[in-house]
């Protein structure tokens, strides 16, 4: 059962342009976080949010974590083809023990 | 400090056989998750161990198995490999483990194809 759900699943844009990247679930999670995975390699943490409401900004890259819980968006300004990636959201749950990804959204800066 | 490390990074096994993945974590972690991903999954949890044991399991057959050494390195083993079992395998290590909410960093991963 797919708990996470990531959007677009693709996205291809120009250099200079900004996107938001959307990850949302039924479920309340404890921490939700962002990684950046790029091909052959594992994931790298980009940012873990906890607090309800908590915006966390990292250069160009805006996360923000939902009120209740249960959505996140990461929001790139005037991105540029270092950014192509895969870009995946992955929720944590204190008693589950698990870590559930969303599909992930694979984004291409062209120059 | 060292980051994760997984061996083999490349690897093509035949329908049948059986093959066995190794990840030693970052040194002082005591928490290591496997995972499975592939394009039509996405990444997959597949387990975790902590302190030798077994803590969290997630949807897979029991094909697949782990387990964690004294030195907090670990293995992971897939027998009677199946043509979809081909997927980029990844393990990540963290000091206490997913159930803390601790950061958890991933190794590069191992490419395993079966033919």
């Amino acid at each position: 059962t797919q708990l996470l759900e990531q959007s677009p699943q693709f996205l291809s844009i120009q250099e200079g342009e900004n996107l938001t990247v959307y990850c949302n679930s039924s479920s309340v999670f404890s921490s939700l976080q962002w990684y950046r995975q790029e091909p052959g390699e594992g994931p790298v943490l980009l940012v873990t949010v906890v607090t309800g409401g908590e915006v966390k900004k990292l250069k160009r890259l805006t996360f923000q974590f939902g009120d209740a819980r249960k959505d996140s968006s990461l929001h790139i300004t005037a991105a540029q083809p270092g950014d192509t990636g895969l870009y995946l959201c992955a929720g944590a749950w204190n008693q589950g023990g698990k870590l559930i990804f969303g599909q992930g959204t694979e984004l291409s800066v062209k120059p | 400090k060292a980051g994760v490390t997984q061996t083999p990074r490349y690897l093509i096994k035949t329908r049948g056989q059986q093959v066995t993945l190794s990840c030693s974590p970052i040194s002082g972690h005591r928490s290591v998750s496997w995972y499975q991903q592939t394009p039509g999954q996405g990444l997959q949890f597949l387990f975790e161990y902590f302190s030798e044991t077994q803590r969290n399991k997630g949807n897979f057959p029991g094909r697949f198995s782990g387990r964690q050494f004294s030195n907090s390195r670990s293995e992971m083993n897939v027998s009677t490999l199946e043509l979809g079992d081909s997927a980029l395998y990844l393990c990540a290590s963290s000091p206490l483990g997913l159930s803390s909410g601790n950061t958890i960093y991933f190794g590069e991963g191992s490419w395993l194809t079966v033919v």
